[in-house]
C-alpha cells in the first residue's frame, strides 16, 4: 500500500525566508505526485502536480517541487515566503491508475510571520 | 461558479442519528471521492466512485454508505452516527483525462457527533 510521510508538522518562518517542506512516499510503481494547499477555513487547492517529464515542477504562487525518484521524495520549495502563504500543505501520491485514488500525508502547518 | 458543492456546511448530530451529506459537481467529471480530514491524520479516503454506477471502498469505509445518484451527484450516508465520526468531510471530483489528474475539492462539511 502507498504511504506518504511529511516530516515537518509545524513550520514557522519570517516573511522573505526560504521554504522547503519534505515529502517522502513509499510506492514502487508509477506514481503521480501532488502538493495541495489549504488556507484557513477553505478547501484544498492544487499547488502543483507531477506525473512525468521534467522532475522540477513549477506551480502557482511561486511554488516549485522536485521529484527525486531515487530518494522517493517530492519536496516543496519557495524562495521567499509571504504572510499570505500561511496555510496547511499536503503532499499526496496517486497510484497512476485510471481510478487515481490519492493518499495524503498528514500535512504541514506553515505560519509566516510578517 | 463551476465546481464541487457540498451541503450542509455544518451539522451537529446526536449519537445514533442518521444523515446524508450531499455532493454535486457541474464539471462533467467521471470520478468522485469522499474524504474525511482529522487533525494530525491528513485526509483519508472513505469511498470513491470511478464512474457513474460504480462505487468502491476506500481506506476507512466502516460506518458509511454512498450512492452515486447520477454523474453529478455522490452522497455519503451515516446510518448511525458515532462520536468517532466527528470530522470534516470533503467531496472531490476529477475528470480523468490523460494528463490531468488533479482533484477539485468542495468546501467541506464540518460534522460534530455528540
Amino acid at each position: 500500500a502507498q504511504s506518504v510521510s511529511q516530516h515537518n508538522h509545524h513550520v514557522i518562518l519570517s516573511e522573505a525566508a526560504s521554504l522547503e517542506l519534505g515529502c517522502n512516499y513509499s510506492y514502487g510503481g508509477t506514481v503521480n505526485l501532488f502538493w495541495y494547499v489549504q488556507y484557513p477555513g477553505q478547501h484544498l487547492q492544487l499547488l502543483l502536480k507531477y506525473f512525468s517529464g521534467d522532475p522540477l515542477v513549477k506551480g502557482i504562487k511561486g511554488f516549485e517541487a522536485e521529484f527525486i525518484k531515487s530518494k522517493f521524495s517530492f519536496n516543496l520549495r519557495k524562495p521567499s515566503v509571504q504572510w499570505s502563504d500561511t496555510a496547511e500543505y499536503f503532499c499526496a501520491v496517486g497510484d497512476g491508475t485510471g481510478f487515481q485514488k490519492l493518499v495524503f500525508g498528514t500535512g504541514t502547518r506553515l505560519l509566516v510571520s510578517p | 461558479n463551476a465546481g464541487v458543492t457540498q451541503t450542509p456546511k455544518f451539522q451537529v448530530l446526536k449519537t445514533g442519528q442518521s444523515m446524508t451529506l450531499q455532493c454535486a459537481q457541474d464539471m462533467n467529471h467521471n470520478s468522485m471521492y469522499w474524504y474525511r480530514q482529522d487533525p494530525g491524520m491528513g485526509l483519508r479516503l472513505i469511498y470513491y466512485s470511478a464512474s457513474e454506477g460504480t462505487t468502491d471502498k476506500g481506506e476507512v469505509p466502516n460506518g458509511y454508505n454512498v450512492s452515486r445518484l447520477n454523474k453529478r451527484e455522490f452522497s455519503l450516508r451515516l446510518e448511525s452516527a458515532a462520536p468517532s465520526q466527528t470530522s470534516v468531510y470533503f467531496c472531490a471530483s476529477r475528470d480523468g483525462f490523460p494528463g490531468d489528474y488533479g482533484y477539485t475539492f468542495g468546501s467541506g462539511t464540518r460534522l460534530t457527533v455528540v
